[in-house]
């Protein structure tokens, strides 16, 4: 069983909707989570935090569940712009970031 | 002020090849980590280097090693190239150890083994 597991899409969606990723770890003892977003063999940049008690920061919201170990990703409104790979990050080791594969976001007009 | 910076951008090898790949940490980093990201993957962490030190590593055979030099900056060479071994390296830095969120990413080496 992989560490972090994603589903790896496509998600294929029009402007404006909404739409979230999951994400699921297995080490119980992980410490830290984050999102990522990587654009087309680029590399990968910090989009957020997440906080067992949620956090937000514009269109994107972050939730974490200890208890049943998953991370989600909400996007509102979504725009072509949001077009990338988000990837779900954990650390449980200090310094070593564990990503998952990815999931694959394309916006469509 | 340079962010992290990593060169060649791309480069093609043979199989049994060695290869430098080398990155230069952002201003008023010391730490350098690599990352190995295979197509359709995420990146895979395979060593950490500060103070001149291996300080953690990743589940790499021994044909994947480093260096960090005082200037913090830092290589990863690559021994006996497989065709597996294709993939983007990407370096990325921070300031000491624990500074997770911090880290920062360079735009990576494309390496192509044939």
């Amino acid at each position: 069983r992989k560490e972090v597991e994603q589903d790896p899409g496509p998600f294929n969606v029009p402007e404006g909707a909404t739409v979230a990723f999951n994400c699921t770890y297995s080490n119980s003892a992980s410490q830290s989570f984050f999102w990522y977003r990587q654009d087309c063999r680029k590399e990968p940049k910090l989009l957020m935090s997440v906080y067992s008690s949620g956090n937000e920061d514009g269109r994107f919201t972050a939730q974490l569940n200890r208890a049943s170990q998953y991370i989600s990703l909400l996007i509102r409104d979504s725009k072509l712009s949001d077009s990338a790979t988000y990837l779900c990050v954990v650390i449980y080791n200090t310094d070593k970031l564990i990503f998952g594969t990815g999931t694959r976001l394309q916006v469509f007009p | 002020d340079a962010g992290v910076t990593q060169s060649p951008t791309h480069l093609i090898k043979t199989r049994g090849q060695q290869v430098t790949l080398r990155c230069s940490p952002k201003s008023g980093h010391d730490t350098v980590s690599w990352y190995q990201q295979a197509l359709g993957q995420g990146p895979q962490f395979i060593f950490q280097y500060y103070e001149e030190e291996e300080r953690q590593r990743g589940n790499f055979p021994d044909r994947f090693s480093g260096h960090q030099f005082p200037n913090y900056s830092s290589e990863l060479n690559v021994n006996a190239l497989l065709l597996g071994d294709s993939a983007l390296y990407l370096c990325a830095s921070s300031q000491g150890t624990g500074s997770n969120e911090k880290l920062f990413f360079g735009s990576g080496t494309q390496l192509s083994v044939l």
